[in-house]
């Protein structure tokens, strides 16, 4: 069976850090990996998609890695901010209708 | 505006009642998810639609059901069979066929009274 873990499952930094989330996925042949963003209360929006023949994907202060035979992706977050604050979680895809989701790492941004 | 809409918001149950959760998109999108989140968890796959009038069970099936007539609509039933319905429900859809990503509607938070 397919898992995702997210560590650390909370994270509380202060405004201007560098910060970088881990996801692991227990069986390599994924299609893709992918990272989304979710808000208290609120549905989740994509932040990258790395497929499975790439190794990264950059979006403004947000790269993401993928390293396939380790089971690994990182979110790394640059200069992060107050409105970074939410919980980022990632998907390990597996066809085209199973995403596998980790449970998330809490992010909060202190001014 | 497109986009994937979820409702209601927020939804009260009694015990043994069942429920409909609506989900609709105006995307054009082929498939349709519904998924589960509890807290502190990630989200679990429901059911799934990969063309109108075919779903297939997904991994937590078991006490929901779902119906597929109109490209736009999902509606998500859940029954007095589900042995612990509170929890958060999310609804997404994607565009196929391809590797693109899921587009995720707000959510309807359900509470069993």
């Amino acid at each position: 069976k397919q898992e995702v873990t997210q560590i650390p499952a909370a994270l509380s930094v202060p405004e201007g850090e560098n910060l970088v989330l881990n996801c692991s996925f227990t069986d390599s042949a994924i299609y893709n990996l992918q990272w989304f963003r979710q808000d208290p209360g609120k549905g989740l929006t994509s932040l990258l998609l790395i497929q499975s023949s790439q190794r990264e994907q950059t979006s403004g202060r947000l790269n993401a890695s993928l390293d396939k035979s380790s089971g690994r992706s990182t979110l790394y977050i640059a200069a992060s901010q107050p409105g970074d604050s939410a919980t980022y979680l990632c998907a390990a895809v597996y066809n085209f209708n199973k995403f596998y989701f980790g449970s998330g790492t809490k992010l909060n941004v202190k001014p | 505006d497109g986009g994937i809409t979820q409702s209601p918001k927020y939804l009260f149950r009694k015990e043994g009642q069942n429920v409909t959760l609506s989900c609709e998109q105006n995307l054009n999108h082929d498939a349709m998810y519904w998924y589960r989140q509890d807290p502190g968890q990630g989200l679990r796959l429901i059911y799934y639609s990969q063309i109108v009038n075919d779903f297939q069970k997904g991994d937590i099936a078991e006490g929901y059901s779902v119906s597929r007539e109109k490209k736009e609509s999902f509606p998500l039933t859940v029954t007095s069979a589900q042995k612990n319905p509170t929890a958060f429900y999310l609804c997404a859809s994607r565009r196929t066929p391809s590797t693109d990503t899921q587009y995720f509607g707000p959510g309807t938070r359900l509470t069993v009274l």
